[in-house]
C-alpha cells in the first residue's frame, strides 16, 4: 500500500507570492491533517478535513487555508508569504476521524525569500 | 493547557543501554498518546501509541509506559541500536479530534 504523497518534495518563493502544496492520503482513508514544522516552534496544527468537511483549525492567520476534494487529496494553500512562513510542511492521513492512528507524508519543504 | 512538555531536549546513550524520554500534559481531555520518530528528511513515523485504560504498551524494544495521576507518560527503547540515533515526539489528542499536540521533540543519539 502506497504512503502518503506530498508534492512538491521542496519549493522556493518569495515574498508576497502565493503556493499550494498537495497531499494524497493514503488508499481508503479520508482524513487529512496538515502541520507547521519549525526549528523554533516545532510540529503546529494547522487543519483536519475528514469528508471534504473542515473539522478543526489551528491557530494560523487566515492567509494558511486548504481544503479536501471527493477523492480525499487535500491542498493547503499559502497567500501573501512571509519570510516566516518557511517551514517544513507535513500532512498526516488517518482513517477515519478521530484520535486514531495517523501517517506522516515526507513534506514538502518551503522557502521564502 | 494544551501543551505537551518533553524532555530531555538531547540524550546520549550507549550502544545497548535504555533510552528513556518523558513527557508531561496537563489537559486531562488528552486520551491518546502516540510517539512518533523522525530522520533527517523525512516525515515523523509512529512507533507506538497509548490510551489512559492501559498503564503500558510494549512492542519489540519500544515500550511506552503511563501514569494517568501524574499526567505523564514517557517512551523507553531497550538495548538502544545506533539506527535509532533520531529525533522523538511524544504528542497528545483528544476524544473525537484528529489534531495532535506535539511535544519539542527529544534527539536520541545511540554512541557504538
Amino acid at each position: 500500500k502506497a504512503g502518503v504523497t506530498q508534492t512538491p518534495r521542496y519549493l522556493i518563493k518569495t515574498r508576497g507570492q502565493q503556493v499550494t502544496l498537495s497531499c494524497s492520503p493514503i488508499s481508503g482513508h479520508r482524513s487529512v491533517s496538515w502541520y507547521q514544522q519549525t526549528p523554533g516552534q516545532g510540529l503546529q496544527f494547522l487543519f483536519e478535513y475528514f469528508s471534504e468537511t473542515q473539522r478543526n483549525k489551528g491557530n494560523f492567520p487566515g492567509r494558511f487555508s486548504g481544503r479536501q476534494f471527493s477523492n480525499s487529496r487535500s491542498e493547503m494553500n499559502v497567500s501573501t508569504l512571509e519570510l516566516g512562513d518557511s517551514a517544513l510542511y507535513l500532512c498526516a492521513s488517518s482513517a477515519q476521524k478521530g484520535n486514531t492512528e495517523a501517517f506522516f507524508g515526507q513534506g514538502t519543504r518551503l522557502t521564502v525569500v | 493547557q494544551q501543551q505537551v512538555k518533553q524532555s530531555p531536549q538531547s540524550l546520549i546513550v550507549q550502544k545497548g543501554g535504555i533510552s528513556i524520554i518523558n513527557c508531561a500534559y496537563e489537559n486531562t481531555a488528552f486520551d491518546y498518546f502516540p510517539w512518533y520518530q523522525q530522520f533527517p528528511g523525512k516525515g515523523p513515523a509512529l512507533l507506538i501509541a497509548i490510551r489512559p485504560d492501559v498503564s503500558e504498551k510494549k512492542e519489540g524494544r519500544f515500550t511506552i509506559s503511563f501514569n494517568k495521576s501524574a499526567k505523564q507518560f514517557s517512551l523507553h527503547i531497550m538495548d538502544s541500536q545506533p539506527g535509532d540515533s533520531a529525533t522523538y515526539f511524544c504528542a497528545a489528542s483528544m476524544e473525537g479530534a484528529q489534531k495532535l499536540v506535539f511535544g519539542q521533540g527529544t534527539r536520541l543519539t545511540i554512541n557504538p
